[in-house]
């Protein structure tokens, strides 16, 4: 069964740093891309980015690029989402989810909330 | 950058009633349009991929269906946990897209 899990509930200061994680089990973690969707509070789906752990290619959107970082480490089987110096706008729900090929997200973890709040 | 619009952007309607939702892209693209089903508190469900596939498990009333700039989104006779918000989202090789949302109430 594929499971993607989640690290807990994040309450930040803004200018503060941040990772999130995504844990991957019961699918090849290494061949599968896996993405990162935030969805802001009474908000839609907004695409942040998708990484291959295999070889660490990544494909970023460009609202997210250069804002935050993802990353994978290929012996936990664990995908993240980093942010360096946060602001209240990142306050959201942060899904990460595998991404197949044919091109959409078919597993999806259950979710991390960011609350970012001075 | 490619624009999805779903319309209609909120919808009531019965338990037994057909539902038809489209979404709409700025220029021509491939099948590659994915709907997703999401219910308050949970994570999204995807539905339907390359248009028209139906996910495993997913019951046989929702459909897809469209090609170059308008899909659709059926729901032959609506239930009870059909009543949720629906997203499209589209990969064009480089840069995935979700619609703004459907919300189908009761």
């Amino acid at each position: 069964e594929v499971q993607l899990v989640q690290s807990g509930a994040e309450v930040k200061k803004p200018g503060e740093s941040l990772k999130i994680s995504c844990m991957g089990s019961g699918y090849s973690f290494i061949t599968s891309w896996i993405g990162w969707v935030r969805q802001m509070p009474g908000k839609g789906l907004e695409w942040v980015g998708i990484i291959h752990p295999g070889d660490s290619d990544t494909l970023y959107s460009p609202s997210f690029q250069g804002q935050v970082t993802i990353s994978a480490d290929k012996s936990m089987n664990t995908a993240s989402l980093q942010w360096s110096s946060l602001k209240a706008s990142d306050t959201a729900i942060y899904y990460c989810a595998t991404w197949k090929v044919s091109g959409s997200f078919d597993y999806w973890g259950q979710g991390t909330l960011v609350t970012v709040s001075s | 950058a490619i624009q999805l619009t779903q319309s209609p952007s909120s919808l009531s309607a019965s338990v037994g009633d057909r539902v038809i939702v489209t979404c709409r892209t700025s220029q021509g693209m491939s099948s590659a349009l994915a709907w997703y089903q999401q219910k308050p508190g949970k994570p999204p469900k995807l539905l339907i991929s390359d248009a028209s596939i139906l996910e495993s498990g997913v019951p046989s009333r929702f459909s897809g269906s469209g090609s170059g700039t308008d899909f659709t989104l059926t729901i032959s006779s609506l239930q009870p946990e059909d009543f949720a918000t629906y997203y499209c989202q589209h990969f064009n090789g480089f840069s995935i897209t979700f619609g703004q949302g459907t919300r189908l109430e009761i």
